[in-house]
């Protein structure tokens, strides 16, 4: 079985530049997470999908930040225009409704130069 | 606020040496609680969990966590430690008795093992 695939895994890209990233989740999980954790502070829950439903978008920085997840299969999040700030691992996590806990992807590491 | 304060931030150790990682977490209700590890390289994996029953909770690698209600503490240890155990660690839980619901997170335990 695959597991929650990432793509791009790096992406370097200028401030005020636009950056798409995707996740596909495991085959069959209607719950799809985005985290982000910036260096040397923690993983930070920025959102929660449900199928195609925004469940919990209480972690999201501000309106910068657009996800999607259209036909409740793969997500994506894109940011414009991106700010020094963004930088920092972006992690995806899918998980079954009677499943604890999530499944993670390897993530993607962000830099806005 | 809810938060998740794991104590030690970086910790190095020789091979065999006995290992205890602290985590508490701040926050009155019912939790579910985890921990992950990032091996190098590696994406996030679920090391355990506990979400009732025995506080004392077993997973992978011999590995194991007890719960401590009054504590607010889910601490993660294992008697012996392998070079391969080389990883970065994270507490995390989730508030309420669903099964999903946004992880929260510590800030990490980097782990280096000395062979």
């Amino acid at each position: 079985e695959a597991g929650v695939t990432q793509f791009p895994s790096h992406s370097v890209i200028e401030k005020g530049q636009t950056v798409t990233l995707r996740c596909d989740p495991i085959s069959g999980h209607d719950n799809l997470y985005w985290y982000r954790r910036v260096m040397g502070k923690e993983i930070k829950f920025l959102l929660h999908f449900v199928k195609e439903s925004k469940q919990d978008e209480s972690g999201m920085p501000n309106n910068r930040f657009l996800a999607e997840r259209t036909g409740g299969t793969y997500s994506t999040l894109k940011v414009q225009p991106a700010e020094l700030e963004d930088s920092g691992v972006y992690f995806c996590a899918s998980s079954q409704e009677w499943e604890p806990g999530a499944f993670f992807g390897q993530g993607t590491r962000l830099t806005v130069v | 606020a809810q938060s998740v304060s794991q104590h030690n931030h970086h910790v190095i150790l020789s091979e065999a040496a006995s290992l205890e990682l602290g985590c508490n977490y701040s926050y009155g209700g019912t939790v579910n609680l985890f921990w992950y590890v990032q091996y190098p390289g590696q994406h996030l994996q679920l090391l355990l969990k506990y979400f009732s029953g025995d506080p004392l909770v077993k997973g992978i690698k011999g590995f194991e966590a007890e719960f401590i209600k009054s504590k607010f503490s889910f601490n993660l240890r294992k008697p012996s430690v392998q070079w391969s155990d080389t990883a970065e660690y994270f507490c995390a839980f989730i508030h309420g008795s669903g099964n999903t619901g946004k992880l929260i997170f510590g800030q990490g335990t980097t782990l280096q093992v000395k062979p």
